[in-house]
């Protein structure tokens, strides 16, 4: 119930491509979804975070798109660019249990 | 400047030694946490601190015993390291509030390898 499933592993995208990445989760109780962005040899850090009250949020070229009764969400780079280059990760959590679960991480590559 | 610090960086020791993770956050945060990723990226949540009162306790062996001195202070020691426990070590902070939507910030983490 604590799981949060993340996919694709890995994502190779061309430079000015849209960047999709994909997680579903079963605990409904979970009311915040972040996205952490981590470089290598780095701690993670915020990206971008939704809440189920919405169904999408935008920021910059960053968009996540939250679907409630399909208990998915998936984060959007657009335009993305050779410094997006890192691993990524969704997480959720609730109130009450302010511990992130975490997804398994996708590692970006965007190629020049 | 720095809002999460671990010390060290880097922690190298042999099989059945006892060590210690330092963090400090200077955010005037109440909520701090350990995360453990593993060789594969994991995350994973080990242990939270608020207010110096111990929140969440995973299902961690009790060779990890956290220490909250202060509400600005979270150190990690463990006790007869064993090769299994090495892992990148992540001190984070976030201020508890009244909602579960509350950034958390991590430190930089602590690469320890058990030899």
């Amino acid at each position: 119930q604590q799981q949060v499933k993340q996919s694709p592993q890995s994502l190779i995208v061309q430079k000015g491509g849209i960047s999709i990445i994909n997680c579903a989760y079963e605990n409904t109780a979970f009311d915040y979804f972040p996205w952490y962005q981590q470089f290598p040899g780095k701690g993670p850090a915020l990206l971008i975070a939704i809440r189920p009250d919405v169904s999408e949020k935008k920021e910059g070229r960053f968009t996540i798109s939250f679907n409630k009764s399909a208990k998915q969400f998936s984060l959007h780079i657009m335009d993305s660019q050779p410094g997006d280059s890192a691993t990524y990760f969704c997480a959720a959590s609730y109130t009450g249990r302010r511990a992130l679960t975490f997804g398994s991480g996708t590692r970006l590559q965007v190629q020049p | 400047d720095t809002a999460v610090s671990q010390t060290p960086k880097y922690l190298v020791t042999q099989m059945g030694n006892d060590k210690s993770i330092k963090c400090e956050q200077n955010l005037g945060h109440d909520t701090m946490y350990w995360y453990k990723q593993d060789s594969k990226k994991f995350l994973k949540i080990m242990f939270s601190y608020n207010n110096k009162e111990l929140i969440i306790n995973e299902t961690v062996p009790n060779r990890f015993s956290p220490k909250s001195p202060d509400k600005a202070h979270l150190n990690l020691h463990i006790n007869s390291l064993e090769l299994g426990d090495s892992a990148v070590y992540f001190c984070a902070s976030s201020q508890r509030g009244g909602q579960s939507y509350n950034e958390q910030f991590f430190g930089p983490g602590t690469r320890l390898t058990v030899l």
